[in-house]
């Protein structure tokens, strides 16, 4: 069973602030992606990344995806309110299947 | 226009009864998806489907049966529902390795 850990569970920081939230796993995916959810809303996709070594940037946010495939990191600068959300990665394990981490809840303080 | 549109949006059922919720995409994927949300908001894949068959069924009770009379369609009947069944469910639909879009989602409590 492939299994996606994240870390950490949950963070609280001020505005301002930067912040770096991982996503684990002892296996290999073919892709990665990152996901924010909104109470009450479905999970919407933020990026994919595919290649090892590969770095997306979207405005703040900032994704790589670790050399080796198993691994991948989202790094958020200057967090702002807006970005208080739940963050979820999910790896693809083939078969058109996605296994989800268990989620980072993100509190982003005025 | 709503890309993946699930209905109903919540459902409270008495233990017991017989459910269903429907899911439709305007999106022209191929593949669909059913997700169960626990309360700590892990997402676990149930049951995927392309174009009209069933690819994907992880180890879900047989009394969910998901149905798609066509690619745009996919949805869940639950049988005699169990309080361990509440949960958020979650339809989603993709193209080839692109990511998903998912819909809404329905929160179902069972009582």
């Amino acid at each position: 069973t492939q299994l996606l850990e994240q870390s950490p569970q949950f963070l609280s920081i001020q505005e301002g602030e930067n912040l770096t939230v991982y996503c684990n796993s002892s296996s290999v995916f073919s892709s990665l992606q990152w996901y924010r959810q909104e109470p009450g809303e479905g999970p919407v996709l933020l990026v994919t990344v595919v290649t090892g070594g590969e770095v997306k940037k979207l405005k703040r946010l900032t994704f790589q995806f670790g050399d080796a495939r198993k691994d991948s990191s989202l790094h958020i600068t200057a967090a702002q309110p807006g970005d208080t959300g739940l963050y979820l990665c999910a790896g693809a394990a083939g078969a058109q299947k996605l296994v989800f981490g268990q989620g980072t809840r993100l509190t982003i303080n005025p | 226009d709503t890309a993946v549109s699930q209905t109903p949006k919540y459902l409270v059922t008495q233990m017991g009864n017989d459910k269903s919720i429907k899911c439709e995409q305007n999106l022209g994927h191929d593949t669909m998806y059913w997700y169960k949300q626990d309360s700590k908001k892990f997402l676990k894949i149930m049951f995927s489907y392309n174009n009209k068959e069933l690819i994907i069924n992880e180890t879900v009770p047989n009394r969910f049966s998901p149905k798609s009379p066509d690619k745009a369609h996919l949805n869940l009947h639950i049988n005699s529902l169990e309080l361990g069944d509440s949960a958020v469910y979650f339809c989603a639909s993709s193209q080839s390795r692109d990511g998903y879009t998912f819909g809404s989602g329905t929160r179902l409590t069972v009582v």
